[in-house]
C-alpha cells in the first residue's frame, strides 16, 4: 500500500522559513517523480513543483510563484521528499500535499497534507 | 506556461441528471489531462487520466473525453455522493490545475 506522510507545517512569520518533509512507502521511491501541491484556504489546487528521479538527472521544476524561494530535494536513502520554503509570504498559507503518480504526471497517491500558516 | 480554465465554475443538478464539465487549455495538451474529485476536508481523488481512462475503483458513471484544447468530464447519472469540487490538471508541460467546478445537488 502506498503511503505518503507529510510533516513540518506550522505558523511562521512573513520572511521566515520552514522545511516540510514527506516520508514515502509502498513503492520504489528512488524511481518516483515526486511533487508538492498546495491548497490555500477556500481555494483550488496549485502545483508547487516536481523532482524527477536521480537516475533521470534529478531535474526539478517549480511553479512561477515559488521559483527562487522554494527548493525541492529528495533523500532516496530515507525515502523522503523535502520542501524548503524561504522568504515566506502570507500568500503561501496553505495545506501542502506530497503527491506522486510514481512515474506519471497524474496523481493517484496523495498524503494527508500539512498546514502552513504565514502570518505576523 | 499552460493555463487551464473550467466551466461552469459551479453547478446544481438533480440526482440522476447527466452532468458535463469542460476544461480548456491555453494550448494543445493532446490527451495529457487528469480529472480529480475533492470532497470538503478530504484529499483529492484521481478519477480519470490520459483524458479518458478510468482510474481503478472509480464508478463507470464517470467518463472523460476530448483532446487538444477542449476536454470534458461527464457524470452520466449524478449521485448524492458525487457532491464536491472537480479539478482538471494538465501534465503535457510541467503541471497546471484548473480552478475547479463545484457540484452540488438541487
Amino acid at each position: 500500500e502506498v503511503q505518503l506522510v507529510e510533516s513540518g507545517g506550522g505558523l511562521e512569520r512573513p520572511g521566515g522559513s520552514l522545511r516540510l518533509s514527506c516520508i514515502a512507502s509502498g513503492f520504489t521511491f528512488s524511481n518516483a517523480w515526486m511533487s508538492w501541491v498546495r491548497q490555500g484556504p477556500g481555494k483550488g489546487l496549485e502545483w508547487v513543483g516536481r523532482i524527477y528521479s536521480n537516475a533521470e538527472g534529478g531535474t526539478i521544476e517549480y511553479a512561477a510563484p515559488v521559483k527562487g524561494r522554494f527548493t525541492i530535494t529528495r533523500d532516496d536513502s530515507k525515502n523522503t521528499l523535502h520542501l524548503q520554503m524561504n522568504s515566506l509570504e502570507t500568500e503561501d498559507t496553505a495545506v501542502y500535499y506530497c503527491a506522486t503518480g510514481v512515474r506519471s504526471g497524474y496523481y493517484p497517491y496523495w498524503g494527508q497534507g500539512t498546514l502552513v500558516t504565514v502570518s505576523s | 506556461d499552460i493555463q487551464m480554465t473550467q466551466s461552469p465554475s459551479s453547478l446544481s443538478a438533480s440526482v440522476g441528471d447527466r452532468v458535463t464539465i469542460t476544461c480548456r487549455a491555453s494550448q494543445d495538451i493532446s490527451n495529457y489531462l487528469a480529472w480529480y474529485q475533492q470532497k470538503p476536508g478530504k484529499v483529492p481523488k484521481l478519477l480519470i487520466y490520459a483524458a479518458s481512462f478510468l482510474q481503478s475503483g472509480v464508478p463507470s458513471r464517470f467518463s472523460g473525453s476530448g483532446s487538444g484544447t477542449d476536454l470534458t468530464l461527464t457524470i452520466s447519472s449524478l449521485q448524492p455522493e458525487d457532491v464536491g469540487t472537480y479539478y482538471c490538471q494538465q501534465y503535457k508541460s510541467a503541471l497546471t490545475f484548473g480552478p475547479g467546478t463545484k457540484v452540488d445537488i438541487k
